[in-house]
């Protein structure tokens, strides 16, 4: 079955650096990759997605990269701020109405 | 714009009683819906999803079940809870791309 390991449970980094999350999966790959940021206590909220023919996508301060040939995908924030600290979850998206979730890697931005 | 609501919030229910969530979406038209359940600091587990009216797709078997009603309401049920039923259930429905968007959820202790 599909695995989706994201790597580093948790990330500390300090304020103003770039934050690198991993997302990795098993198997074949999805039509469309996705990013999620989930504060405590509320539902996730979508960030990006990026297509399974696209190899980086940029919104603001975020860049994400796909590599469908180390089935990879890499989820940037840069000049990181305190706000950003959350967790956030890769989702791989498939065509039969399929949705998968990482476990999420928690961020912690320090001032 | 579309809006998605879950009620109640908050639940705490003893071993062996009933359960039943409500979702349910406004400003669309036959959306796609999701249930998910999140354990302590777990990632999102999918449930059911349905593409329409009474169509539920079950993806884990265990006690829970799914029934869409109508075109923007999907409710969780069971006839009794387990202890490992406690979590965050998620109400999603999708847009473009299978991008989810998701309710406020509902926190279920089960004791």
């Amino acid at each position: 079955s599909q695995k989706i390991e994201q790597n580093s449970e948790a990330l500390n980094i300090q304020e103003g650096k770039t934050a690198t999350l991993t997302c990795n999966y098993t198997n074949y790959s999805p039509a469309y990759l996705q990013w999620y940021r989930q504060d405590p206590g509320r539902g996730p909220v979508f960030l990006l997605l990026i297509r399974e023919n696209e190899k980086e996508k940029r919104k603001e301060r975020l860049k994400v990269t796909f590599d469908t040939t180390l089935k990879q995908s890499l989820f940037h924030i840069t000049a990181s701020q305190p706000a950003d600290s959350a967790t956030y979850l890769c989702a791989l998206s498939y065509n039969n109405n399929d949705m998968r979730f990482g476990a999420g890697t928690r961020l912690t931005v320090k001032p | 714009s579309q809006t998605i609501h879950q009620w109640p919030a908050t639940l705490v229910q003893p071993v062996g009683s009933p359960l039943s969530l409500e979702c349910t979406v406004e400003g669309t038209s036959n959306p796609n819906l999701y249930w998910y359940r999140q354990a302590a600091g777990r990632g999102l587990q999918l449930l059911f999803y349905s593409v329409g009216i009474g169509q539920i797709s079950s993806e884990v078997p265990q006690n829970l079940s799914a029934s869409r009603p109508q075109d923007r309401q999907f409710i969780l049920s069971s006839k009794k809870l387990l202890l490992s039923d406690s979590g965050f259930y998620l109400c999603a429905w999708t847009g473009r791309e299978n991008t989810q968007y998701f309710g406020p959820g509902t926190r279920l202790t089960v004791l």
